[in-house]
């Protein structure tokens, strides 16, 4: 079974550019996370959709932070304009119903995009 | 307050010690407790999930949970140089899992 996809591994820009990360979730799962992880932290939620609804969004900047989920399957999150501090690992995550999962609440992760903001 | 505490680390053990990690969580209601290991580079990986109060033992990792003190803990006993890692601690409150900042764990061979 194939895990959660991300894409591009990492990203390299100037400030004030736009940049998306791409995430295609496990087949199957209907929620989907998009976090943010800082060196030496552990991850912070930005966004939760259950299937093409975002549920949870008090997290993201929305000033400058965007997301969708269109057809409740793969899922863009975009950063309009870059500024430093946005440089961080961008990290998706899904997981199944929890009626339905082993663990309910287990969440698989991808691989993440890492994002340097010059 | 942080919602979720881990002991900061580093932690460093010889091979074939235990390893002892500690979190603790500010929110009562919190429902399930999870630890993830992440290597350096990768994304976090679960290795522990736990429910009620007490232990649950799979392999050389023990889970405890005391929602009394909400305190959470891992053990990893007859520590290996592949376990060297960093250690989250995540706490699933109304759908929501907030992380604790890690420990990061070395074996010394």
């Amino acid at each position: 079974e194939a895990g959660v996809v991300q894409s591009p591994r990492y990203k390299i820009i100037e400030k004030k550019q736009p940049v998306a990360f791409w995430c295609n979730p496990i087949s199957g799962h209907n929620t989907l996370y998009w976090y943010l992880q800082n060196l030496g932290q552990g991850p912070e939620l930005l966004i939760r959709y259950e299937n093409e609804e975002a549920v949870d969004d008090s997290q993201l900047p929305k000033d400058r932070f965007s997301a969708e989920r269109l057809k409740g399957v793969d899922s863009t999150l975009k950063i309009q304009p870059a500024e430093l501090g946005d440089s961080a690992v961008y990290l998706c995550a899904s997981s199944l119903e929890h009626r339905l999962a082993g663990a309910p609440g287990e969440q698989f992760f991808g691989p993440g995009t890492r994002l340097t903001v010059l | 307050q942080k919602e979720v505490e881990q002991n900061s680390g580093p932690l460093s053990v010889p091979e074939g010690a235990i390893a002892s990690l500690n979190c603790t969580y500010s929110d009562r209601g919190s429902q399930s407790f999870f630890w993830y290991r992440q290597y350096s580079g990768k994304s976090p990986e679960l290795i522990m999930f736990i429910y009620s109060n007490g232990d649950k033992e799979d392999g050389r990792f023990t889970a405890q949970l005391n929602k009394a003190s909400q305190y959470v803990s891992l053990l990893i006993r007859d520590s290996q140089p592949s376990d060297s890692a960093t250690y989250l601690c995540a706490v699933l409150n109304d759908y929501k899992l907030s992380f604790g900042a890690g420990t990061t764990v070395t074996v010394r061979a």
